[in-house]
């Protein structure tokens, strides 16, 4: 596709449960990032990918979240035992190379806890 | 730590008036600059940047210049138009680093 797209656009889950959110880079780029916006607030950093590895993943609040990037392209961010305070909309962004100076969004999953 | 304050919204203003948010920043070193924009429904979109002191970034008519001293990018646009109606971040990347630092966001709603 011509952007980043992200699924599912909105998610509810029930408190203690997993879920997974999935995020396709625009093709070719390298460079992978997550992100958290909570109601009210910019987006936070989460996590940023070069390539298959995670370079940087000082911005995750605790173990119960991951995530991985196993072909260099596709990412899913997985949460364990979510909690309500984990509500919140989950960008994802791409951008060319590592330090590339445009990041380009998608939509964001919309995370609801109950 | 690096930081970002934008003025707290929403702003109201009838179509064609003049647009000022005002955004500060706090950082280290010459970080890049950037508005971006969410209209409903979207995600955010790369509106213009400026990545050196005294750089002007320029679209859609709206305009942002770095001001070092002030350490300031306050975005404006001489006549707003109703579609211009979204939330807009002010965000800033220090050189080196590649994560955005984000302002909480201004939202604009211009009336006809």
């Amino acid at each position: 596709g011509a952007g980043v797209s992200q699924t599912p656009s909105n998610k509810v889950t029930e408190k203690g449960k997993y879920v997974e959110l999935r995020c396709d880079p625009i093709s070719g780029h390298t460079a992978l990032y997550w992100y958290r916006q909570s109601l009210g607030q910019g987006p936070e950093f989460l996590i940023y990918f070069q390539g298959t590895g995670a370079a940087d993943d000082s911005g995750l609040p605790n173990d119960r979240f991951f995530a991985v990037r196993p072909e260099g392209s596709v990412s899913t961010l997985k949460i364990q035992r979510t909690e309500r305070g984990d509500s919140a909309v989950y960008l994802c962004a791409s951008s060319l190379e590592a330090g590339g100076n445009e990041q380009f969004f998608g939509p964001g999953t919309r995370l609801t806890v109950l | 730590g690096n930081s970002v304050t934008q003025m707290e919204g929403p702003v109201t203003l009838s179509e064609e008036a003049f647009l000022t948010i005002n955004c500060t920043y706090t950082a280290t070193g010459y970080p890049s600059l950037f508005w971006y924009v969410q209209y409903p429904g979207e995600g955010l979109q790369l509106l213009l940047k400026a990545t050196k002191a005294d750089d002007k970034g320029s679209n859609k008519g709206f305009e942002a210049t770095y001001r070092k001293e002030t350490t300031s990018f306050h975005l404006e646009k001489g006549s707003v138009q109703v579609s211009d109606s979204a939330v807009y971040f002010c965000a800033l990347k220090s050189s080196g680093t590649y994560k955005y630092i984000f302002g909480t966001g201004t939202r604009l709603k211009v009336l006809a």
